[in-house]
């Protein structure tokens, strides 16, 4: 039995391309953003991160774009591979005096084609 | 290997039963927490802990609680209060609450109750 992927956008990417996920994040004062990758029945894991004063934070094959101005994150994910096909999320951090809280989108099921 | 283990992988119960959900970490991690997951939708908070001995309502605490008497072992209880709860509950942990970083999820379990 699954638990995610049901009703989910989903983004269909042919073996090789780049792979490009977006996530529009609800809070300005936001100030730390993740991306996770769930496969099938298992929890989800870290894929990179990036805080808030920065722009663009790349890792191996994956690129993680910051846009403030309109509360926009992206991950880019170069040379897409068939281990790749998951469900993807971001995580949005607000941390405000004592209290800290990530708030988890929705996510994208990524589908690679070979 | 360090890491968070949940168990079991599956479990089923009738209705008006309770349920307990193990959780462990051994990576030394002080913050715990419990989500649950349902088709659709993002993770959600039902409880999470910062220390040993202390533990917070998330935003879905309601049919649920929990312990922290080590700082390895958060489990959590489904009572029999909680109106829905079939669902994948996942438990994370991170160094510390507060601190910006990861939070580190275990593999899930798959609850059922008919």
């Amino acid at each position: 039995g699954e638990n995610v992927g049901l009703h989910l956008p989903t983004l269909s990417v042919q073996e090789g391309d780049n792979s490009i996920i977006n996530c529009a994040y609800s809070n300005s004062a936001s100030d730390y953003f993740i991306w996770y990758k769930q496969e099938s029945g298992k929890g989800p894991q870290f894929i990179i991160d990036i805080r808030s004063n920065m722009d663009k934070r790349q890792g191996q094959r994956v690129t993680v774009l910051l846009n403030k101005t309109v509360k926009h994150l992206s991950l880019q994910i170069a040379a897409t591979q068939p281990g790749d096909s998951a469900v993807y999320f971001c995580a949005e951090n607000i941390y405000a005096g004592t209290a800290s809280k990530l708030t988890f989108g929705t996510g994208t099921r990524l589908q690679v084609t070979l | 290997d360090g890491g968070i283990t949940q168990s079991p992988k599956y479990l089923f119960r009738k209705e008006g039963q309770n349920v307990t959900l193990s959780c462990e970490q051994n990576l030394n991690h002080d913050a715990m927490y419990w989500y649950r997951q349902d088709p659709g939708q993002g993770l959600r908070l039902i409880y999470y802990s910062q220390i040993v001995n202390d533990f917070q309502k998330g935003d879905i605490a309601e049919g649920y609680s929990v312990s922290r008497e080590k700082k390895e072992s958060f489990p959590l209880t489904v009572t029999s209060a909680q109106k829905n709860p079939t669902a994948f509950y996942l438990c994370a942990s991170s160094i510390g609450y507060g601190i910006l970083g990861e939070q580190y999820f275990g593999p899930g379990t798959r609850l059922t109750v008919t």
